[in-house]
């Protein structure tokens, strides 16, 4: 069975700083897809990234990047130059392919808040 | 249009009721999904269709009742449910099922049971 582990319960950055969180996973799967999710209080949950496993190269977006290390099964995203708008619930999901079935296996999550 | 919308934003129901929770998307994804979401942890799937059919159903109580009734809806019918079945709920779309395509969430339903 899949697990994902978030170490980081909560973690706060100044705005305009950068800040990575941390997601370790296991799995036998080879082939696989690894997601970051973000979950702004009472809004709705958003996808912020995604790498696939055969791809060595880091996944971006905008102030958001991803380093996956597949040999130690990790998959930490970097939030650049924070803005308030980032503080939210950040969730780390992994999903084997083929035969999903779409379950998304999340981790426990990290609460961030960005302050002013 | 990227949106899942859910009715209603806020429940709150005895344990003899008999509810509905409604989801609805218009972007053709094939794939509907259930969770259930408890505060501070992350959600955990009830229910997958695909294709108006059920495909996955993990091991739900028999008391939340799913139904796909076109490929646009999705509602869960709920009776008999429990204080512990409090929690927000939280439809997805994809896509299609097979593949790996991204699940766009609905804000949720906050179900309160008294």
């Amino acid at each position: 069975a899949q697990t994902v582990t978030q170490s980081q319960p909560e973690m706060s950055v100044q705005e305009a700083e950068t800040v990575t969180l941390s997601c370790t996973y296991d799995t036998s799967e080879n082939n696989y897809y690894l997601f970051w999710y973000k979950q702004p209080p009472s809004r709705q949950m958003i996808l912020v990234i995604r790498q696939e496993a055969y791809k060595q190269q880091n996944a971006t977006e905008n102030r958001f990047s991803v380093n996956f290390q597949k040999a130690a099964k990790s998959f930490s995203l970097k939030i650049s130059d924070s803005q308030l708008g980032d503080t939210a619930m950040y969730f780390c999901a992994f999903m084997k392919s083929p035969g999903s079935q779409g379950n998304l296996i999340f981790g426990k999550g990290t609460k961030l808040s960005v302050k002013p | 249009d990227t949106e899942v919308t859910q009715t209603p934003k806020h429940l709150v129901m005895g344990m003899t009721n008999k509810k509905s929770l409604k989801c609805e998307q218009h972007m053709g994804h094939r794939a509907m999904y259930w969770y259930k979401q408890k505060a501070k942890k992350p959600p955990e799937l009830m229910f997958v269709y695909s294709y108006e059919k059920l495909s996955i159903n993990e091991s739900v109580p028999s008391r939340f009742s799913p139904e796909c009734p076109n490929s646009s809806l999705l509602n869960l019918h709920l009776h008999a449910l429990q204080p512990e079945d409090s929690a927000l709920y939280l439809c997805a779309s994809s896509q299609e099922l097979a593949g790996i395509y991204e699940q766009y969430f609905g804000p949720g339903t906050r179900l309160t049971v008294t």
